[in-house]
């Protein structure tokens, strides 16, 4: 059975850094794109970030670029997010999820996520 | 503002059918056939419902459905169950900039 579970969440004043880990088991971890999304309270959801499955390719959505760095640990089973520069408007749940994309000489598939975490809450408040 | 419209709000009673929509733009809907659609019941992390547009993960029942008409995308549930309420949300790949963009989330009533 797939799992991901977060952790690192918490209160940090604005301006403030947070690192977020997700512990990831039950598949071949090193084989998959991973992301992370988030969902501000009551507000719906946005995608945050990917990395391909050795860390070479990462792509994140405008308004955290230069601030968030997503990074992934293999042997350990484990995904990051560094957040820096915190403000009140990154205050969400953040998940993450694993996405099954590929890209063959037949297309791309798996361009969706299948599977996600619990969440962990991040608050950005003085 | 979400980069994709659905309504905020549907309704059915069980054993009904209901659709939600989820309206985007020729860069997104319209362009690609990567529509997924999520559930998420409150306090719960979203679950995979529909992916590219209208396959279903196993163990998604196939009262699920889902479908594409230019920059529409619609999830109907038919059969509605008390379990179907929860939120829905629509996203769509949207190219290699943006990536991914997601409805505002469509919370659905079993009356």
């Amino acid at each position: 059975e797939v799992q991901l579970v977060e952790s690192g969440g918490g209160l940090v004043q604005p301006g403030g850094s947070l690192r977020l880990s997700c512990a990831a088991s039950g598949f071949t971890f090193s084989n998959y794109w991973m992301s992370w999304l988030r969902q501000p309270p009551g507000k719906g959801l946005e995608w945050v970030a990917n990395i391909k499955q050795d860390g070479s390719e990462k792509y994140y959505v405008d308004s955290v670029k230069g601030r968030f760095t997503i990074s992934r640990d293999n042997a350990k089973n484990s995904l990051y997010l560094q957040m820096n520069s915190l403000r009140a408007e990154d205050t969400a749940v953040y998940y993450c999820a694993r996405l099954p994309f590929s890209d063959t000489s037949s297309g791309w598939s798996g361009v969706h996520f299948d599977s996600w975490g619990q969440g962990t809450l991040v608050t950005v408040s003085s | 503002q979400s980069a994709l419209t659905q309504p905020r709000s549907v309704s059915g009673s069980p054993g009904q059918s209901v659709t939600i929509s989820c309206t985007g733009t020729s860069s997104d809907v319209g362009a690609y056939n990567y529509v997924s659609w999520y559930q998420q019941h409150p306090g719960k992390a979203p679950k995979l419902m529909i992916y590219d547009v209208s396959k279903r993960p196993s163990g998604v029942p196939d009262r699920f459905s889902g479908s594409k008409s230019g920059n529409t995308a619609s999830l109907t549930i038919s059969g509605l169950q008390a379990e179907d309420e929860a939120d829905y949300y629509c996203a769509s790949y949207a190219g290699s900039y943006i990536h991914w963009v997601f409805g505002g989330g469509t919370k659905l009533t079993v009356l």
